[in-house]
């Protein structure tokens, strides 16, 4: 009940096109959604979050959208950009829940063509 | 301000030898959250420490340990290490714990021969 099930597991676009990555989940006490984007040698960075209690929430070219009843959530790259290169991370934690931790998808490798 | 520090970046071990790794967290966060990233099991959970206190432990054998200094700094430790040990170890340091706001360090990249 704690995984995170998340597809692609790799993603080729287009310089200017939209990168769509799909994650599922199963506990519903999950309340937070955060995506993480990680280059090669270096950390997961934190790119974008949600709370369940708003459908869709949008920074710069990147928007998660939340489909609460559904238990999925996605991440859209608008004008997906070679820079965008890179793996990303959907993750889902509960901040109520005693001795909660982040569970982490199993990546999408993504690579925008020039 | 200065990120999350992982020392080493790199280390090469041999089978049965034990290892720690350092991890000094972003000024002021005060939950560490241990990560190890394989191409097989992805990020999976070690452990989570909260002012000094393990908060929270993943599903890992008892050769894994960590602690955590009054300093917020804090250390993983492995012992008796195996072949499948050789991973990307991660911290991630936070102002509350349970995740939210995780800011990850670039790693230690372990390898065991």
């Amino acid at each position: 009940q704690q995984q995170v099930k998340q597809s692609p597991q790799s993603l080729i676009v287009q310089k200017g096109g939209i990168s769509i990555i799909n994650c599922a989940y199963e506990n519903t006490a999950f309340d937070y959604f955060p995506w993480y984007q990680q280059f090669p040698g270096k950390g997961p960075a934190l790119l974008i979050a949600i709370r369940p209690d708003v459908s869709e929430k949008k920074e710069g070219r990147f928007t998660i959208s939340f489909n609460k009843s559904a238990k999925q959530f996605s991440l859209h790259i608008m004008d997906s950009q070679p820079g965008d290169s890179a793996t990303y991370f959907c993750a889902a934690g509960s901040r109520e829940t005693s001795g909660s931790r982040l569970t982490f998808g199993e990546g999408t490798q993504l690579t925008v063509n020039p | 301000k200065a990120g999350v520090t992982q020392t080493p970046r790199y280390l090469i071990k041999t089978r049965g030898q034990q290892v720690t790794l350092s991890c000094s967290p972003i000024s002021g966060h005060r939950s560490v959250s241990w990560y190890q990233q394989t191409p097989g099991q992805g990020l999976q959970f070690l452990f989570e420490y909260f002012s000094e206190t393990q908060r929270n432990k993943g599903n890992f054998p008892g050769r894994f340990s960590g602690r955590q200094f009054s300093n917020s700094r804090s250390e993983m430790n492995v012992s008796t290490l195996e072949l499948g040990d050789s991973a990307l170890y991660l911290c991630a340091s936070s102002l509350v714990a349970g995740g939210v706001g995780y800011t990850f360090g670039s790693g230690t990249r372990l390898t065991v021969v």
